[in-house]
C-alpha cells in the first residue's frame, strides 16, 4: 500500500507570495490533518479534513487555510508568506480518530 | 501548563542498555496515546500506541498507560545506535492529536 505522499518537497518562495501544498493520503483513509513544524515549536496543528469538511482547526491565521477534495486528496494553502512561515509542513492521514500517519513533507523557506 | 509534556533531553544512554522516555499529558478524557519517532531531516515514523492502562510491548520497544496519573511512557530494551532519534509523545483527546516537543534519544556505540 502506497504512503501519504505530499508535493511539492522543497519550495522557496519570497515574502508576500502565496503558496499551495498538496497531499494524497493512504488509500482509503478520509482524513487528513496537516501540522507546521518549527525547531523552537514543534508540531503544531494546522487544521484537520474529514469527508471534505474540517473538523478542527488550530491556533493559526486566517491566511493558512484548506481544503478536501472527494478523493481524499488535500491541499493547504498560505497567502501573504512571512518570514516565520518557514517550517516543515506535514500531512497525516488516518482512518477517522485513529494512528495518523505522515508524509515526507515540504520543507518551505520564504526569504 | 502544556497539554502534553516530554523532557527535551538530550537523554544519552550507552548501546544496550535500556531507554526510557516518559511523557505526561493534562485532558483527563484522552483516550489514545501514540510514539513517534523522528529522525533529524525526515518525518515522524509511527512506532507504538496504546488505548488501555498497562503495557503494550512490541519487539524491543514497550509502551507504558497510567491514566490515573495521565503517564506514558515509552522503553526500548537493548538501545541500538540507530535507534537515536527524536521521540514524539502524542494524545488524542475530544477533538484532536496533540504532540508533546519530543525527547532527544542519544545511543552511543
Amino acid at each position: 500500500k502506497a504512503g501519504v505522499t505530499q508535493t511539492p518537497r522543497y519550495l522557496i518562495k519570497t515574502r508576500g507570495q502565496q503558496v499551495t501544498l498538496s497531499c494524497s493520503p493512504i488509500s482509503g483513509h478520509r482524513s487528513v490533518s496537516w501540522y507546521q513544524q518549527t525547531p523552537g515549536q514543534g508540531l503544531q496543528f494546522l487544521f484537520e479534513y474529514f469527508s471534505e469538511t474540517q473538523r478542527n482547526k488550530g491556533n493559526f491565521p486566517g491566511r493558512f487555510s484548506g481544503r478536501q477534495f472527494s478523493n481524499s486528496r488535500s491541499e493547504m494553502n498560505v497567502s501573504t508568506l512571512e518570514l516565520g512561515d518557514s517550517a516543515l509542513y506535514l500531512c497525516a492521514s488516518s482512518l477517522d480518530r485513529a494512528e495518523q500517519f505522515f508524509g515526507p513533507g515540504t520543507r518551505l523557506t520564504v526569504l | 501548563q502544556k497539554e502534553v509534556e516530554q523532557n527535551s533531553g538530550p537523554l544519552s544512554v550507552p548501546e544496550g542498555a535500556i531507554a526510557s522516555l516518559n511523557c505526561t499529558y493534562s485532558d483527563r478524557v484522552s483516550q489514545s496515546f501514540f510514539w513517534y519517532r523522528q529522525y533529524s531531516g525526515k518525518s515522524p515514523e509511527l512506532i507504538m500506541s496504546i488505548y488501555s492502562n498497562g503495557d503494550k510491548e512490541d519487539g524491543r520497544f514497550t509502551a507504558q498507560l497510567n491514566k490515573a496519573s495521565q503517564y506514558v511512557s515509552l522503553l526500548i530494551r537493548d538501545s541500538q545506535p540507530s535507534d537515536s532519534a527524536t521521540y514524539l509523545c502524542a494524545v488524542r483527546g475530544f477533538q484532536k492529536l496533540v504532540f508533546g516537543t519530543g525527547t532527544r534519544l542519544l545511543v552511543s556505540p
